[in-house]
């Protein structure tokens, strides 16, 4: 089963505003990481966070977690066309097994 | 340095037909993945190799089977494909400790 759930799953926003998406998760972590895909492309690999980071600042993205309720959020700011993509959360299991499980993802579309 | 490569880009199959997908990667890294990805499923992990010589199944694994050649390469075959197995596949590579993946482009595979 999924461990990461993406919200909401579109998003469609002008330039130039920001962007939030949300990702819940059900068991204990050690990180959540987000990544981008672009269409037709591999995922790409922004920002991790560590269970014991709460916020944590990358360029114009700026991601949150919290712990207690096992819930992040990615929050772009003055979006910007070449944002259009997909964003999915994934976390790890605290018993370090390698393995990284991926939500469904967030798509988000900036019109001009 | 190329990261991950996934060759073919495209393969289209008829049921029953057998096939293997090759990935390499040249980042010198201990762990390699098979996904694959659906429409609104997100990515799914069929198999993965924490190391040279060891293979693990994922969370999707049935009727496909993989080969870690060598440190580099990861290859997955499909014996026998059925339509239920078209799909984008991706191949990814993570260096132990880091817990970021890197993705190789995909193989869009279609089964008739």
């Amino acid at each position: 089963s999924q461990q990461g759930e993406e919200d909401p799953q579109a998003l469609s926003i002008q330039e130039g505003e920001n962007a939030t998406m949300n990702c819940s998760y059900k068991t204990s972590i050690n990180n959540l990481q987000w990544y981008r895909q672009n269409s037709g492309r591999g995922l790409v690999h922004l920002i991790l966070i560590r269970s014991n980071e709460r916020e944590k600042h990358s360029g114009r993205l700026r991601v949150t977690l919290d712990t207690s309720k096992k819930s992040s959020s990615l929050l772009i700011t003055a979006s910007r066309a070449a944002d259009t993509a997909s964003y999915f959360c994934a976390t790890d299991g605290v018993n370090r097994d390698d393995k990284i499980i991926f939500g469904k993802g967030t798509r988000l579309h900036i019109l001009p | 340095n190329a990261g991950v490569t996934q060759t073919p880009k495209f393969q289209v199959l008829k049921t029953g037909q057998s096939m293997t997908l090759q990935c390499a990667q040249d980042m010198n890294h201990n762990s390699m993945y098979w996904y694959r990805q659906d429409p609104g499923m997100g990515l799914r992990l069929i198999y993965y190799s924490a190391s040279e010589g060891t293979t693990d199944k994922g969370e999707v694994p049935n009727g496909y089977n993989v080969s870690r050649l060598n440190k580099r390469e990861f290859s997955l075959r499909l014996e026998s494909a059925a339509p239920s197995q078209t799909s984008v596949y991706f191949c990814a590579s993570m260096l132990r400790g880091t817990d970021t993946q890197y993705f190789g482009p995909g193989t869009r595979l279609t089964v008739l």
